[in-house]
């Protein structure tokens, strides 16, 4: 099993550019999660999603969209690209319970800069 | 005052050490995680607990609810234990996790 796979793993935009990020889980999971990673910081949500077809705010979600056709397919886009947004992203998954905590499994990121 | 504190930021011992990250946080929670993140950058999930202690090799995890304080112990440290560990709690209700900082560890030869 491939886990979580997220694409591209590296990518340089220029300010202004749109570009499209890919999460794709092999798990059968109900929950997906988009996160960024800076210096000094911890991990921040972004956007999530408790099954196909749904999407919500995380804590940082402005700047971002994010859709959810495919149960196994979580994609965040970036419309506009500012360079507050040069960040690494996670994608991660997990099982939906309830509302019950479960481990969430991470992919191995996408580290992007906006110039 | 971020919700989820770890301490300390950054450790450095020799191998065999004993070594302990504390976690605090000041939310309701369901549950805690520990995770540890390599210098390559992947995030792997170590401990999901909600009371009393796991273990799982040379990692011993402890939470204490009532003082809202949970542990990460590595016995008989090993220079390939480096890595960041983070803690996070899941919030109470929600399937959301709040992340703490991150405790950079360092194991010297």
């Amino acid at each position: 099993n491939a886990g979580v796979t997220q694409t591209p793993k590296f990518r340089v935009l220029k300010t202004g550019q749109s570009m499209t990020l890919l999460c794709a889980q092999d798990m059968n999971h109900e929950y997906m999660y988009w996160y960024r990673q800076d210096p000094g910081m911890g991990l921040r949500l972004i956007h999530y999603s408790v099954g196909e077809g749904t999407t919500a705010k995380g804590e940082v979600p402005d700047g971002y969209n994010v859709s959810r056709l495919k149960k196994q397919n979580f994609l965040l886009g970036l419309e506009s690209a500012a360079p507050s947004q040069t960040s690494v992203y996670f994608c991660a998954s997990s099982y939906g319970s309830r509302g019950r905590n479960q481990p969430q499994h991470f992919g191995d990121g996408t580290r992007l800069s906006i110039l | 005052k971020n919700e989820v504190e770890q301490s300390p930021q950054n450790l450095t011992a020799q191998e065999g050490e004993f070594i302990t990250i504390n976690c605090s946080y000041s939310v309701g929670i369901s549950a805690l995680h520990w995770l540890q993140q390599h210098p390559g950058g992947g995030i792997v999930s170590l401990f999901m607990l909600s009371s009393g202690k796991k273990k799982h090799g040379r990692l011993i995890a402890t939470i204490n609810i009532q003082e809202k304080h949970s542990s990460l112990h590595i016995t008989a440290s090993h220079p390939r234990d480096s890595a960041v560990y983070i803690c996070a709690v899941g919030i109470q209700g929600a399937q959301k996790l709040v992340f703490g900082q991150g405790t950079r560890l360092t194991i010297n030869p």
